[in-house]
């Protein structure tokens, strides 16, 4: 199994562009979660979907940020304007929706908004 | 709610010294516990997980952690620790019977630094 794939792995993008981080779960998978990691606040949760339904976007920082899942293998985030404060790195996990399932993280996206 | 709480937020340690790592939660349903790894510049790994059973669980890199029901703790022990090990410990509790959802509350990490 290849795990979770994030892509891209590193971006740099001006402030007021907009940014798209991809994800696609590990298959059969059922549960996405998107995480945000800064040294000032740690891990974050964003938002996740079950059966690619967002269940709870409460994390989501402001409307700025959009995710979106149309199908089983696939998932974005969407920042739109950028800026700089945004600069972290974005994690995808997915998981099996069941009792005691484990997370399985990708590799992240690490955002420079300058 | 569920919530955990890492008591030390960095913890450092000589090579082949023994190390631990606390972890304490509060959860208002049954309790199924984590413990993650994160190596420098790369996602979060399992260690291990507590589902029911044996109070004691053993994971990988020759890691265990120890249940505790009364003291709602679940820390984290390694007796010899390496350069290696030298990376970031989160310690996580499931939100399943609150959310089920594969929801995981996770602490706020506890920075392990092995020095030679």
């Amino acid at each position: 199994d290849a795990g979770v794939i994030q892509s891209p792995r590193h971006e740099v993008t001006e402030m007021g562009q907009e940014v798209t981080l991809r994800c696609k779960p590990i298959s059969g998978h059922n549960s996405l979660f998107w995480y945000r990691q800064t040294m000032m606040r740690g891990l974050e949760l964003l938002i996740y979907f079950n059966n690619n339904v967002p269940i709870d976007d409460s994390g989501m920082p402001e409307d700025r940020f959009s995710a979106k899942m149309p199908n089983a293998s696939f998932s974005t985030l969407k920042i739109q304007p950028s800026e700089p404060r945004d600069s972290a790195v974005y994690f995808c996990a997915s998981s099996l929706n069941r009792v005691g399932g484990e997370q399985y993280f990708g590799p992240g996206t690490r955002l420079t908004v300058t | 709610a569920q919530s955990v709480t890492q008591l030390d937020s960095q913890v450092p340690v000589f090579e082949e010294a023994p190390v631990e790592l606390r972890c304490n939660y509060s959860s208002s349903v049954s309790v199924y516990l984590f413990w993650y790894v994160q190596y420098p510049n790369q996602g979060l790994q399992l260690l291990l997980k507590y589902l029911s059973g044996s109070t004691l669980v053993k994971g990988i890199n020759g890691f265990e952690a120890e249940f505790n029901k009364s003291q709602t703790s679940f820390h984290l022990r390694k007796p010899s620790v390496h350069i290696s090990d030298t990376a970031e410990y989160f310690c996580a509790v499931s939100d399943w019977g609150s959310s089920n959802t594969g929801k995981l509350i996770f602490g706020q990490g506890t920075t392990l630094q092995v020095k030679p």
